[in-house]
């Protein structure tokens, strides 16, 4: 049984980094057959695709093109888990983030979700 | 991107009612679309995936269909648990891209 659970803070002040964390069990963050999703989900913007990264033989990431001059993912697998920042943040970017592994074309297991408030 | 809308926005229902939410690409995407539902504080949950694939431990009344353009998710009998908001996504080309959501609410 796939779990992930997300840790980092709930509240960001404007123009500092967003951190977030995405620890793996019952899985491999290196695993050759999935990848490892951030989505968010706000009332303006509904559920929208951050980025992702996975391995295949070496590592890639994918980055929404609005983001792509903020957002860094990475693995780490020492720990068996993923990580999110999101720079420069402004109130636009308070949301709840979810991250989660899309095991094909689909996200099959997602965290529980961590609701990040972007204010001074 | 490719652009989702589902309809209708919302729909009240009853506990046994035969339920169908529609969800329509901005161009075709094969086959490569799938269902979540979604509880109020919860992460979304898959239930059908490549259009018409159940997800392991989804209940059968849920069921979906469609390719290209045109989809639909339908719940055969609604049950009280089923009450929840519902959004579609497109795999088929990056970035993936979410439906706005139905919300089913009881009538």
């Amino acid at each position: 049984q796939v779990q992930l659970q997300q840790s980092g803070p709930g509240l960001v002040k404007p123009s500092q980094t967003l951190s977030l964390t995405c620890a793996i069990s019952g899985d491999s963050v290196s695993s050759n057959s999935v990848a490892w999703n951030w989505i968010r989900q706000s009332p303006s913007r509904g559920l929208e695709w951050l980025g992702r990264t996975y391995y295949r033989s070496k590592w890639y990431n994918d980055y929404a093109v609005s983001l792509k001059s903020r957002i860094t993912i990475n693995p780490d697998t020492s720990k068996n888990q993923f990580s999110l920042q999101l720079n420069s943040v402004t109130p636009e970017d308070t949301a709840v983030y979810y991250c989660a592994r899309d095991r094909r074309f689909e996200n099959d297991y997602w965290g529980q979700g961590t609701l990040v408030t972007v204010s001074s | 991107d490719i652009q989702m809308t589902q309809s209708p926005s919302s729909l009240s229902a009853s506990v046994g009612d035969r339920v169908t939410i529609t969800c329509r690409a901005s161009q075709s995407i094969s086959s490569y679309l799938n269902w979540y539902q979604q509880k109020p504080g919860k992460a979304p949950k898959l239930l059908i995936y490549v259009a018409s694939s159940l997800q392991s431990g989804v209940p059968s009344r849920f069921s979906g269909s469609g390719s290209g353009t045109d989809f639909t998710l339908t719940i055969s009998s609604l049950q009280p648990e089923d009450f929840a908001t519902y959004y579609c996504q497109q795999s088929y080309s990056a970035p993936p891209t979410f439906g706005q959501g139905t919300k089913v609410e009881i009538k």
